[in-house]
């Protein structure tokens, strides 16, 4: 059970288009899904939190109209990366908090390349 | 501010031999405390939690963790590592009356020896 799935696994763009990336909890419904931010080497940094049916919110320094997050559904939050630029190359990961509970489970990571 | 401490950035073991990985907290009320596991370029799989039961936690793949509240620590143990084992480990936690995010150690990457 708790299982996360991010939807695609690596992508390699060009520079200026967009992307979007996908994270659904295939076993549990998640009022809350969170995306983070790990660069090579070091620890995740929180994003932004997502909740169902309303606005994300957004760390200090994050761009929301950088990273648009849309949480349609109890199970479905996607991050899009608007206009990207090599620098936001990074490995993106998603989790997911069930409804009732403290923990978060997540998602296998969706690896971004810039060129 | 509260955060929550990894001692060791990198710990190396040879197979068969204890794992001990340590993280403390800082503070006075315990919080929820997490170990979770990352394998390179993939994501984190929770081993074990501790929420205020019992405060030996056991884990998958016979990892076990402490908390002790005295030493406001939380540390990690495995009898026996596995060349299965080597990954990167964070402590994660997240203190009661806060909005519920994570705060992460800065993670100590283990390394078994054959």
């Amino acid at each position: 059970g708790a299982v996360v799935s991010q939807h695609p696994s690596r992508v390699i763009c060009k520079s200026g288009t967009s992307v979007k990336i996908e994270c659904r909890s295939l076993d549990f419904q998640a009022t809350t899904m969170f995306w983070y931010r790990q660069f090579p080497k070091q620890s995740l940094m929180l994003m932004a939190t997502s909740n169902e049916g309303s606005k994300a919110t957004y760390e200090q320094g994050v761009e929301k109209d950088k990273f648009l997050i849309n949480h349609a559904s109890l199970t479905l939050s996607t991050l899009t990366v608007t206009s990207a630029h090599p620098e936001d190359s990074s490995f993106y990961i998603c989790s997911a908090r069930p409804t009732h509970g403290e923990t978060q489970y997540f998602g296998p990571g969706t690896r971004l390349l810039v060129l | 501010a509260q955060s929550v401490t990894q001692l060791g950035s990198h710990v190396s073991v040879s197979e068969g031999a204890l794992v001990l990985l340590r993280c403390n907290y800082s503070s006075s009320v315990p919080p929820y405390l997490f170990w979770y596991v990352q394998h390179p370029n993939k994501g984190l799989q929770l081993l074990l939690k501790y929420t205020s039961a019992a405060t030996l936690v056991k884990g998958i793949n016979g990892f076990e963790a402490e908390f002790k509240k005295s030493e406001t620590s939380f540390h990690l143990t495995k009898p026996s590592a596995h060349m299965s084992d080597a990954a990167e480990y964070f402590c994660v936690v997240i203190y009661r009356g806060s909005q519920g995010n994570l705060i992460f150690g800065k993670g100590t990457k283990l390394s078994v020896k054959p």
